[in-house]
């Protein structure tokens, strides 16, 4: 089926620096969401973007739509320990689902 | 808070067994649908119900159905199960169609399944 791959996997950083990961698919996609995910927990919205080449920020979060519509990048500056998780990306293709990658673990050391 | 709750948090089963997972959604919110996520997976989509009736189905196969009912609690079903069915069971609300209308889901924190 159709697939978001989701890079890096993991990450190890030091609390203060800036993150960054990202998404691409074969596929177009018309919506593009960025997921935070805590142990035990469902998924949860940080981020939609809507339209290609859209740039949109969150507080410490800032995502962009590829111009092609096949890819998508999170940034997270100034780390704290909170933003400690799993962060999933997703995208519509105008369907009812929702397709998730594989999901980014953030650790971040104090 | 998201609004959605869902029970059992914890489940063990034995292959062959049936399960039933249930979700209580907020009122007002039509849209119902189910996500299966293994471990170290993102979520995968298994159907979406819309004002009680299955309105899009991803790729599992029948042993899995689900029920919606009026007073926005929903089920999830799965007969005959296989050791590959453990994973955390998710459901997802929105007041319309959902994604398809790039409306925001509120997802539940998930049953976690065992199947021994």
């Amino acid at each position: 089926g159709q697939q978001l791959n989701q890079s890096p996997q993991s990450m190890f950083i030091q609390e203060g620096e800036d993150v960054s990961m990202n998404c691409t698919s074969s596929s177009i996609f018309n919506t593009w969401l960025w997921y935070k995910q805590d142990p035990g927990e469902g998924p949860v919205l940080l981020i939609a973007l809507y339209k290609a080449g859209e740039l949109t920020s969150n507080g410490r979060l800032t995502a962009q739509f590829g111009i092609t519509r096949k890819d998508s990048f999170l940034n997270i500056s100034a780390s704290i320990p909170s933003d400690v998780g799993i962060y999933f990306c997703a995208g519509t293709q105008g369907a009812q689902k929702l397709v998730f990658g594989q999901g980014t673990r953030l650790t971040i050391n104090p | 808070e998201t609004g959605v709750t869902q029970s059992p948090t914890h489940l063990i089963k034995t292959r062959g067994q049936q399960v039933t997972l249930r979700c209580s959604s907020q009122s007002g919110h039509n849209t119902v649908s189910w996500y299966q996520q293994a471990l170290g997976q993102g979520p995968q989509f298994i159907f979406q119900y819309y004002r009680e009736e299955e309105n899009g189905r991803g790729n599992f196969p029948p042993r899995f159905s689900g029920l919606q009912f009026p007073n926005y609690s929903s089920e999830l079903n799965v007969n005959a199960l296989e050791l590959d069915d453990s994973a955390l069971y998710l459901c997802a609300s929105s007041i319309h169609l959902g994604v398809a209308t790039n409306e925001k889901l509120f997802f539940g924190s998930g049953t976690q399944l065992s199947v021994l």
